[in-house]
């Protein structure tokens, strides 16, 4: 059966630190790529997604995830974060049977 | 353009009952899916809707059933109530019935089962 890992479920970090929060699947067809972010009150929002092409994939407010099939990993990262990245973020897959699978979710909290 | 809705945004019932929730989907939306939202359990798939059709269900018991109207709008019933059953349920449309679209999420309805 399809699943996804989010091995880090809490992170903190300073203001100006790096991210990275892993993400990885066991499936081994096409997969499609997602990351979405819940804010603190907000509803869940896409933050990027990854089907085909450059693996390395930019989203909104400065995130970018790589698609390493051999590693079977979909990592987010972003260079500098800022306090209103404090959020929970979710990793999810699709194999194209409309079917989402979603990771368990790591929770970032960035301190000012 | 209006987001997707979901009603009621709360609920609180209690062991055996059943419960309804109701989701409309962004306009011009046709698909539909459900989740469940808990703690350490991350979002679990429910099932998803187009056009009236059920395309794929999760691993839920047969307690938690779904329909689709023609008008995109869809409802979740949960039978026969469980304490474990106290979650935050979230609907998502998408516009594209392709598993590469980009699903947009409503608030959720919280329901608490005593």
């Amino acid at each position: 059966a399809q699943s996804v890992s989010q091995h880090n479920h809490h992170v903190i970090l300073s203001e100006a630190a790096s991210l990275e929060l892993g993400c990885n699947y066991s499936y081994g067809g096409t997969v499609n790529l997602f990351w979405y972010v819940q804010y603190p009150g907000q509803h869940l929002q896409l933050l990027l997604k990854y089907f085909s092409g450059d693996p390395l994939v930019k989203g909104i407010k400065g995130f970018e995830a790589e698609f390493i099939k051999s590693k079977f990993s979909f990592n987010l990262r972003k260079p500098s974060v800022q306090w209103s990245d404090t959020a929970e973020y979710f990793c999810a897959v699709t194999s194209g049977t409309y079917k989402y699978i979603f990771g368990t979710g790591t929770r970032l909290k960035v301190l000012a | 353009k209006a987001g997707v809705t979901q009603t009621p945004r709360y609920l609180i019932k209690t062991r055996g009952q059943q419960v309804t929730l109701s989701c409309s989907p962004i306009s011009g939306h046709r698909s539909v899916s459900w989740y469940q939202q808990t703690p350490g359990q991350g979002l679990q798939f429910l099932f998803e809707y187009f056009s009236e059709t059920q395309r794929n269900k999760g691993n839920f018991p047969g307690r938690f059933s779904g329909r689709q109207f023609s008008n995109s709008r869809s409802e979740m019933n949960v039978s026969t109530l469980e304490l474990g059953d106290s979650a935050l349920y979230l609907c998502a449309s998408s516009s594209d019935p392709q598993s590469t679209d980009t699903q947009y999420f409503g608030p959720g309805t919280r329901l608490t089962v005593l």
